[in-house]
């Protein structure tokens, strides 16, 4: 599976759009992007994945560049309880995939009133 | 629905003392899995299982062995605790292998301690 780099940390505003950057220079074509975020002391919990399109859901957009070798998360109107570690981890869907999650060190997204 | 459960949620240990963490889930999901998560760090996967009665190393399995005796159950042993084995533990489950849509739902954690 190919490794990501993130920043380590980041800042935003509350009620402001945050953008987690994630460079995948390595992916290959049937891996996908998948996006975790984990509370302080809490599970991590899953947010979005997308293979080629950008994809939103009610949590979060991802915007994957069209060579697929970064992404985007994007939060539209971050909240206080948007703070977190942000994981950024590409996966293969192929036949040899054992659903394993390779996690990084993620993003500390700070969100400030 | 609980979803992904673990108990027990605290554990002190003595080192050379032996215990068991149980992970639960109620999705009927294939795949589940163990991770380990340092402070500071990411988490690692200890061992997994595709399916009933199968399991597998991951990338930090040493010092534990696991079982998947039903399908719904992934039980995790430490049979002679060492104090690096002082960690978060997390359980998760996952519906399939195949496609983009097997995202990982996770358990609240054990957080054991190991003297």
């Amino acid at each position: 599976d190919a490794k990501t780099t993130q920043p380590p940390s980041m800042d935003c505003a509350e009620g402001r759009a945050a953008n987690l950057p994630c460079n995948h220079s390595t992916i290959s074509g049937n891996e996908y992007v998948y996006w975790y975020r984990q509370i302080h002391s809490q599970g991590p919990q899953y947010i979005i994945h997308g293979l080629k399109n950008n994809e939103t859901n009610e949590m979060a957009s991802l915007i994957i560049t069209e060579d697929r070798k970064s992404s985007t998360l994007i939060l539209p109107h971050a909240t206080l309880r948007d703070t977190a570690v942000y994981y950024c981890i590409v996966r293969s869907s192929g036949s040899s995939n054992t659903g394993k999650l390779i996690f990084g060190q993620g993003t500390t997204l700070q969100v400030k009133p | 629905n609980a979803g992904v459960t673990q108990t027990p949620k605290f554990r002190v240990l003595k080192t050379g003392q032996s215990m068991t963490l149980l992970c639960a889930q109620d999705m009927n999901h294939e795949y589940m899995y163990w991770y380990r998560q340092d402070p500071g760090m990411g988490l690692r996967l200890i061992h997994y299982s595709v399916g009933e009665g199968t399991t597998a190393k991951g990338e930090v399995p040493d010092g534990y062995n696991v079982s998947r005796l039903k399908k719904q159950n992934f039980l995790l042993g430490l049979e002679s605790a060492a104090p690096s084995q002082t960690s978060v533990y997390f359980c998760a489950s996952s519906l399939t292998r195949w496609g983009g849509a097997d995202e990982q739902y996770f358990g609240p954690g054990t957080r054991l301690t190991v003297t």
